[in-house]
């Protein structure tokens, strides 16, 4: 979805670096996510904040810390990259004021495809 | 941990015909959605169905939700080679902690 874009879209690092994966959104939407993507693993969520002064812990936040610029930038930090955070990184967005109650349907971005050595 | 689970984990049509992909879930939802994804790339939104629901259509796609069964199925009719890709479900619950919980998603293949 153009409306959410993510930089870098690849990365190549070195294991002890510290690597920032940035997403925007066009979308006004005031929710944001954080999710990684491994074979076999399906989508896992790392943070996710639902206004700029609200960030919180996913169920695989160890190794992350985030940080949420503004309404429409959220930026996911690895502070010393390990290869087993070698994945597919997603940044998302949603409205929950959808029509009929809170709908919570996510927008992707292109996602960051990133690999620690 | 996820709470969607897809079955199967892999499934090869031929294309024109139907493909049926199940999703099965363990707590209460508010509603459960389905994501497509194809190769590398990022998840679009599919359906949404909500916990007072039990049927619902968009273009080819039909699905269904069974809150006492704790399952749901998506349905593509009349498949075609450009529906390759990943699917997923996810369900939403939470109140006001509201958030979305992925599954580990069902390759589909529709060979031409």
């Amino acid at each position: 979805d153009a409306d959410v874009t993510q930089t870098p879209r690849n990365r190549i690092t070195k294991t002890g670096k510290r690597i920032m994966l940035e997403c925007s959104q066009t979308k006004g939407h005031d929710r944001m996510y954080w999710y990684r993507q491994d074979p076999g693993l399906g989508l896992r969520l790392i943070y996710y904040s639902f206004d700029v002064k609200d960030i919180n812990k996913g169920e695989i936040s160890d190794g992350y810390s985030v940080s949420r610029q503004a309404q429409a930038k959220f930026s996911l930090s690895l502070e010393s990259a390990i290869p087993n955070q070698t994945a597919l990184y997603f940044c998302a967005t949603s409205d929950p004021e959808g029509s009929g109650g809170p709908t919570d349907t996510q927008y992707f971005g292109p996602g960051t495809r990133l690999t620690v050595l | 941990s996820q709470q969607g689970e897809e079955d199967p984990q892999a499934l090869s049509i031929q294309e024109g015909e139907n493909a049926t992909m199940n999703c099965s879930y363990k707590t209460s939802i508010n509603n459960l959605q389905w994501y497509r994804q194809n190769s590398g790339r990022g998840l679009v939104h599919l359906i949404l169905i909500r916990s007072n629901e039990r049927e619902k259509h968009s273009g080819r796609l039909r699905v269904t939700l069974d809150t006492s069964k704790k399952s749901s199925s998506l349905l593509i009719t009349a498949s075609r080679a450009a529906d390759t890709a990943s699917y997923f479900c996810a369900t939403g619950s939470g109140g006001s902690n509201y958030k979305l919980t992925f599954g580990k998603g069902t390759l589909l293949t529709v060979n031409p």
